[in-house]
């Protein structure tokens, strides 16, 4: 089955700097790469997507980029502010009958003011 | 459009009793998902379903657990002879699903608690 690795586990930025954050999978059948964002005490929202078929994906100050050779994709977050503290969760799919999200562990994102 | 509605959001259940948690997809979704969360880990995926079928069961225990979305109401997922063990965040995701793989958006959960 799939399995997605999300690296580092914890990452402290200072306020206005930029957060990257890779995640792998080894599963070359998955399609669809969602982020998530989970808050303490709230469920994962849904922050950012990115299909196989394009190489990167942007949203204001969140991008999505995709290596599907690598297997590969990485969350950026620019001009970081307080709120974006909380933890990013990777996950992949391949869709269908086979949509269930395989999720890495998580990362703690903490933006310094 | 009201999003994914968990209740109860907080359930505290004694050794061998029985837990129902359930979940109303957001409207026009006919896909659910239920994922549960260990505390300091990932979402583990549990089972996926549409009305009235279980699409896919393949991380679900084999034992003490069930789910269900039936025609009319929301999805419920049952544990019965609850253990420790099966203290967690039990979340719930819907989809409108019609093949390809589409977004999934996450109710607000349930965190069982057994004591």
């Amino acid at each position: 089955g799939e399995n997605v690795e999300q690296h580092p586990s914890t990452l402290s930025v200072q306020e206005g700097d930029s957060a990257v954050i890779k995640c792998t999978y080894s599963d070359s059948a998955s399609n669809y790469f969602p982020w998530y964002k989970q808050e303490l005490g709230k469920g994962p929202q849904l922050i950012i997507d990115i299909r196989s078929n394009v190489g990167e994906k942007k949203d204001q100050r969140i991008a999505v980029t995709l290596n599907k050779t690598a297997k590969h994709f990485s969350l950026h977050i620019t001009e970081t502010q307080p709120e974006d503290s909380a933890v990013y969760f990777c996950a992949a799919s391949r869709g269908g009958a086979n949509s269930k999200l395989t999720f890495g562990k998580g990362i703690t994102l903490s933006v310094r003011p | 459009n009201a999003g994914v509605m968990q209740n109860p959001r907080h359930l505290v259940r004694r050794r061998g009793q029985e837990a129902r948690l359930r979940c109303s997809p957001m409207k026009g979704h006919s896909h659910v998902y239920w994922y549960r969360q260990l505390p300091e880990e990932g979402l583990k995926f549990m089972v996926y379903l549409q009305k009235e079928n279980i699409i896919d069961e393949s991380g679900m225990p084999k034992e003490r657990f069930s789910a269900e979305f039936p025609k009319e109401g929301p999805s419920i997922l049952r544990i019965q002879q609850v253990v420790r063990g099966d203290s967690a965040a039990y979340f719930c995701a819907s989809s409108p699903g019609s093949g390809g793989a589409t977004e999934a958006f996450f109710g607000q959960g349930t965190r069982l608690t057994v004591v």
